[in-house]
């Protein structure tokens, strides 16, 4: 069975420049988790989706960070415009509806 | 928002030493799991606690949660080489498809 599967690996870009991430969770997961991960500490939910509908996006900056699910398939994760704060890994997470959540190997941004 | 507090921040042990880790919080948490990552990778997840007093074994690794459900503890005896990596607690309020709150990891080194 195929993983979590994300890309790109790395991105750099500078500061106000926009960038996308993409997720494809493991087939037939129905909830899909992005995650950041600042350098030195664990990571942190930026949402949740059930299928196609957002469960949790509490603490999405919304300003500037937006997420889609379209199909309840793949997920992309949109930062417009990018601030030196936000370099960080970007995990994606699935799970089918079990206790384990089944991590990418993320998406290591450096905004310069 | 929520903080874990996790300890030690890292450790070197000798190989073939027992190791202890733990977790605290200052909320109540239904579920507490304990994560492995590795360099360049996400998150694994190592063991799961849904009880508290609860104490789970997976190979070489014990976990146990806290009578008070304010915390964790997670012990590896006889460590490998193998064993580096930075091990993140995580706990949960609500069931399993519920927000994780992530420590902020203890990274291991082992001495060959």
């Amino acid at each position: 069975e195929a993983g979590v599967a994300q890309s790109p690996r790395y991105k750099i870009i500078e500061k106000r420049q926009s960038v996308a991430f993409w997720c494809n969770p493991i087939s037939g997961h129905a909830t899909l988790y992005w995650y950041q991960q600042i350098l030195g500490q664990g990571p942190k939910l930026l949402i949740q989706f059930q299928n196609n509908g957002v469960v949790d996006d509490s603490q999405l900056p919304k300003d500037r960070f937006s997420a889609e699910r379209l199909k309840g398939v793949d997920s992309t994760l949109k930062i417009q415009p990018a601030k030196l704060e936000d370099s960080a890994v970007y995990l994606c997470a699935s799970t089918s509806g079990g206790e384990t959540q089944y991590f990418g190997p993320g998406t290591r941004l450096l905004v310069l | 928002g929520q903080q874990l507090n996790q300890s030690p921040q890292s450790m070197f042990i000798q190989e073939g030493e027992d190791v202890s880790m733990n977790c605290t919080s200052s909320s109540i948490f239904n579920t507490w799991l304990w994560y492995k990552q590795d360099p360049g990778e996400g998150p694994v997840l190592l063991i799961a606690l849904y009880k508290a007093g609860e104490l789970t074994s997976n190979g070489r690794l014990t976990a146990q949660f806290g009578i008070t459900r304010k915390d964790s503890f997670l012990n590896i005896s006889a460590s490998i080489p193998s064993d580096v990596g930075i091990y993140f607690c995580a706990g949960r309020r609500g069931g399993s498809q519920g927000n994780l709150i992530f420590g902020k990891g203890t990274k291991l080194s082992v001495k060959p």
